[in-house]
């Protein structure tokens, strides 16, 4: 049973271009959270996705950064325009379903993005 | 917005002492929580978890232990080997499926 899955592992990007980064949760998995981690630091939240829906983006940056989940395919966490403070690893969780009772989430390998 | 902290950034111990880590959380609201394990160029790998209607929980050589008067979480490993080494972090769970995590504790097993 593969786990939480994301590619690319490492992306270099000059600033101003655009970063994609994709997810593809455990099987069985309809719900997303992406993740932002620096160097020496705790990850911070950014938003949560379920098929076709945004649920929380409540820790995603006002502008530059984008999340979709669609119905066919990975979860795409777009940022444009990229800027060196955007560099630090970006990852992926997944969990079966809220309900009443929270579930766990499960981690992918994240995206070590760097911004020259 | 609510932060959870650890008491201590780093910890060495021996091989085959027992480790217990730290975790202070500030939301007497949280009810969710799970210990996560992240080793050097790897995502987060879950632990152990716990709810608020438990103060203690064990696991395979991890117990995590929680005290909600204090608002206080542990993570005890038995027994620690070289490849606990990593760093670890407390996750904190109000409502909805968003986790507050702390900075992370640095474990180092001495061989």
């Amino acid at each position: 049973n593969a786990g939480v899955m994301q590619n690319p592992r490492h992306l270099v990007r000059r600033r101003g271009q655009e970063a994609r980064l994709r997810c593809s949760p455990m099987k069985g998995h309809s719900h997303v959270y992406w993740y932002r981690q620096l160097p020496e630091e705790g990850l911070k939240f950014m938003v949560y996705l379920q098929k076709e829906n945004i649920i929380d983006e409540s820790g995603m940056p006002k502008e530059r950064f984008s999340a979709e989940f669609p119905k066919e395919g990975p979860s795409i966490l777009r940022i444009q325009q990229v800027v060196r403070g955007d560099s630090a690893a970006y990852f992926c969780a997944s969990s079966p379903s809220t309900g009443l009772r929270r579930e766990t989430q499960y981690f992918g390998p994240g995206t070590r993005l760097l911004v020259l | 917005g609510e932060s959870v902290g650890l008491h201590l950034p780093t910890l060495s111990v021996q091989e085959g002492d027992n480790s217990i880590i730290n975790c202070a959380y500030s939301n007497s609201a949280s009810d969710y929580f799970i210990w996560y394990k992240q080793e050097s160029g790897k995502g987060p790998q879950f632990i152990i978890d716990i709810r608020s209607n438990m103060d203690k929980r064990q696991g395979q050589r991890v117990t995590v232990l929680l005290n909600k008067t204090v608002k206080h979480l542990s993570l005890q490993i038995a027994a620690t080997q070289p490849g606990d080494s990593a760093v670890y972090f407390c996750a904190e769970n109000m409502a909805g499926n968003q986790f507050y995590f702390g900075t992370g504790t640095s474990l180092t097993v001495i061989p």
